[in-house]
């Protein structure tokens, strides 16, 4: 079975630092691995994708690299802001059979970003 | 954002009730999902469809059943409401592999509450 850590818990940093939020998963056989954001009390926003044969993808001031073989994945934002201030959650997919596209889910870092 | 909405938002009942969550997509995808957030246990998979009449289980499904008549439509069941069923629930959707990328969207979740 798939498992996800994902490592801080938890972080709180000032306005303005570049961060580096983590994620491991146990196997390696993964199609493609999924970043999120969740706001309290709300749903869970896709932040960025990352295929099986992609190193990294950028979406404005957030970075999500990936390394494959040793079952990481790095989620890096730039420049920090308050509202970056969220629960961000990693997800990875199973490469087909009989999981037939089901996430597993790390439990998150709940990130603060004070001014 | 994915066309995605769950209701109700927000529900209490009572131990021992019949309890059912609406799922509905306006994006046509083929895999919908029942995920149910708890503190301490991050996201698990209740019950998931991979077209219409075909399901399975997921970690989690003792207590749930679920039935999809429609693309559009994902129910979840709980046959007989029990206080360790108080959760938040999220709906997701994606699409299969064969079409190439596979990002889940979800929906913005129903919390329930059994007393």
């Amino acid at each position: 079975k798939q498992e996800v850590t994902q490592i801080p818990a938890a972080l709180s940093v000032p306005e303005g630092e570049n961060l580096v939020l983590n994620c491991s998963f146990t196997d390696s056989a993964i199609y493609n691995l999924q970043w999120f954001r969740q706001d309290p009390g709300k749903g869970l926003t896709s932040l960025l994708l990352i295929q099986s044969s992609q190193r990294e993808q950028t979406s404005g001031r957030l970075n999500a690299s990936l390394d494959k073989s040793s079952g990481r994945s790095t989620l890096y934002i730039a420049a920090s802001q308050p509202g970056d201030s969220a629960t961000y959650l990693c997800a990875v997919r199973p490469w087909g059979g009989s999981t037939l596209g089901r996430l597993y889910f790390g439990r998150g870092t709940q990130l603060t970003v004070w001014p | 954002d994915a066309g995605i909405t769950q209701s109700p938002r927000h529900k209490v009942t009572e131990t021992g009730t019949p309890v059912t969550l609406r799922c509905h997509q306006t994006e046509n995808h083929r895999y919908m999902y029942w995920y149910r957030q708890d503190p301490g246990h991050g996201l698990r998979l209740i019950h998931y469809s991979y077209g219409v009449k075909d399901t399975d289980k997921g970690e989690v499904s003792d207590g749930y059943s679920v039935s999809r008549s429609k693309t559009e439509d994902f129910l979840l069941t709980l046959e007989s409401a029990t206080s360790s069923q108080t959760s938040v629930y999220f709906c997701a959707i994606s699409e299969s592999q064969d079409r190439g990328v596979t990002e889940a969207f979800f929906g913005q979740g129903t919390r329930l509450t059994v007393v």
